[in-house]
């Protein structure tokens, strides 16, 4: 099993529609959890942190179930411009960074 | 600030030919310091991680090899490379609270 996995899709979503992932990890002493974005051809970047409260930035809530071990990524009222893949990572011991395989968004007209 | 540099950006090499993407960070020190790969449409495939000078863990059996002979940096290399070397390879550090890549290499074997 991976310790970090995500569902890698496609999600073809409408615009306006709003579309979840999730991520599931399997080290239970992780510490930290990150959703980034990467565009095609580029290097990802952070989105946003994923705290055990939950924490919103504008349209994207992300949140973090520690007893269940998984971290998930809602986007409400996709924007076309929300097309990209959107990956998940997780701090371990000493601050080693493990990255789940993406999950790819596409929002069509 | 802290930075990280990654180059070259675009790399086309002959199939047994040598390899060495050479990754650099400023403003830390002692950074844990990354390198992966990702196929067209893929995810981040972790090559190699590196703790500290000499300090080389790798992750997967392949055709690669990487060192780090100084603090901040982070050297990839092969000897011969094969078709399957193709890829987008990206250098990355991270603090305990954000992960920072480079620009990415986009290899190219033929």
């Amino acid at each position: 099993r991976k310790e970090v996995e995500q569902d890698p899709g496609p999600f073809n979503v409408p615009e306006g529609a709003t579309v979840a992932f999730n991520c599931t990890y399997s080290n239970s002493a992780s510490q930290s959890f990150f959703w980034y974005r990467q565009d095609c051809r580029k290097e990802p970047k952070l989105l946003m942190s994923v705290y055990s409260s939950g924490n919103e930035d504008g349209r994207f809530t992300a949140q973090l179930n520690r007893a269940s071990q998984y971290i998930s990524l809602l986007i409400r009222d996709s924007k076309l411009s929300d097309s990209a893949t959107y990956l998940c990572v997780v701090y371990n011991a000493g601050n080693m960074l493990t990255f789940g395989g993406g999950t790819r968004l596409m929002v069509k007209p | 600030s802290q930075t990280i540099h990654q180059w070259p950006a675009t790399l086309v090499q002959p199939v047994g030919s040598p390899l060495s993407l050479e990754c650099t960070v400023e403003g830390t020190s002692n950074p844990n310091l990354y390198w992966y790969r990702q196929a067209a449409g893929r995810g981040l495939q972790l090559l190699f991680y590196s703790i500290g000078i000499d300090q080389i863990s790798s992750e997967v059996p392949q055709n690669l090899s990487a060192s780090r002979p100084q603090d901040r940096q982070f050297i990839l290399s092969s000897k011969k490379l094969l078709l399957s070397d193709s890829g987008f390879y990206l250098c990355a550090w991270n603090t305990n609270t954000e992960a920072f890549f480079g620009q990415g290499t986009r290899l190219t074997v033929v």
